[in-house]
């Protein structure tokens, strides 16, 4: 089955510095990657679907890659805000479940 | 802008006991889900629900978990007979399509069981 791989440790940046998030999925690509958010206590909330034959997507300051050599998909927030600070999920798609990694806590040192 | 809303927001219940959890998904959403998530662990699936069936579950959704979508906007995740481990935050969610090029979920803001 799918298993996505999250860095678990935090990652701290500084304020206005971009922040690099990475995903690694096993076994086949997947159909797409999601990004959620989840702030402690609280649901998950959608950012980015990127799908298995695009590149790159960008949002504002978010941006997604997936590179299917790599395995991988990397999360960038430019600019960063000590209001980003939160705990960003990569999740991979199937037909209808989503299996998530555990997420990486990105904490913005003003 | 629509939400899916979820109650209780936290429920203690003795070990034994039957617990519904209940969700109103966003109105014009199709697909229905529950996820758990474990505290410091990952959220991770249980059942989708459409059509007023479940399509598809995960290996935790054993018989002590049942789904129902008893009207027109209410889903409920039940419990039969709750054990410790089934303490966690459960996350109802919704979609408005299904399919493998990408269904946006949209969770709600959980419900924190607590089995004593």
């Amino acid at each position: 089955s799918q298993k996505i791989e999250q860095n678990s440790e935090a990652l701290n940046i500084q304020e206005g510095k971009t922040a690099t998030l990475t995903c690694n999925y096993t076994n086949y690509s997947p159909a797409y990657l999601q990004w959620y958010r989840q702030d402690p206590g609280r649901g998950p909330v959608f950012l980015l679907l990127i799908r298995e034959n695009e590149k790159e997507k960008r949002k504002e300051r978010l941006k997604v890659t997936f590179d299917t050599t790599l395995k991988q998909s990397l999360f960038h927030i430019t600019a960063s805000q000590p209001a980003d600070s939160a705990t960003y999920l990569c999740g991979s798609g199937g037909y209808q479940k989503v299996t998530f990694g555990i997420g990486t806590k990105l904490q913005v040192i003003p | 802008e629509p939400e899916v809303t979820q109650t209780p927001s936290h429920q203690v219940t003795q070990m034994g006991q039957e617990v519904i959890l209940r969700c109103v998904p966003i109105s014009n959403h199709l697909y229905f889900y529950w996820y758990r998530q474990i505290l410091g662990q990952k959220v991770e699936f249980l059942v989708s629900f459409y059509n007023n069936e479940i399509s598809e579950k995960s290996e935790i959704f054993d018989d002590q978990f049942s789904v129902e979508r008893p009207d027109g906007s209410n889903f409920t995740l039940k419990i039969r007979s709750t054990k410790l481990e089934d303490s966690a935050m459960y996350f109802c969610a919704s979609s408005e399509t299904g399919g493998a090029y990408g269904n946006t979920i949209y969770f709600g803001e959980g419900s924190w069981l607590t089995v004593v």
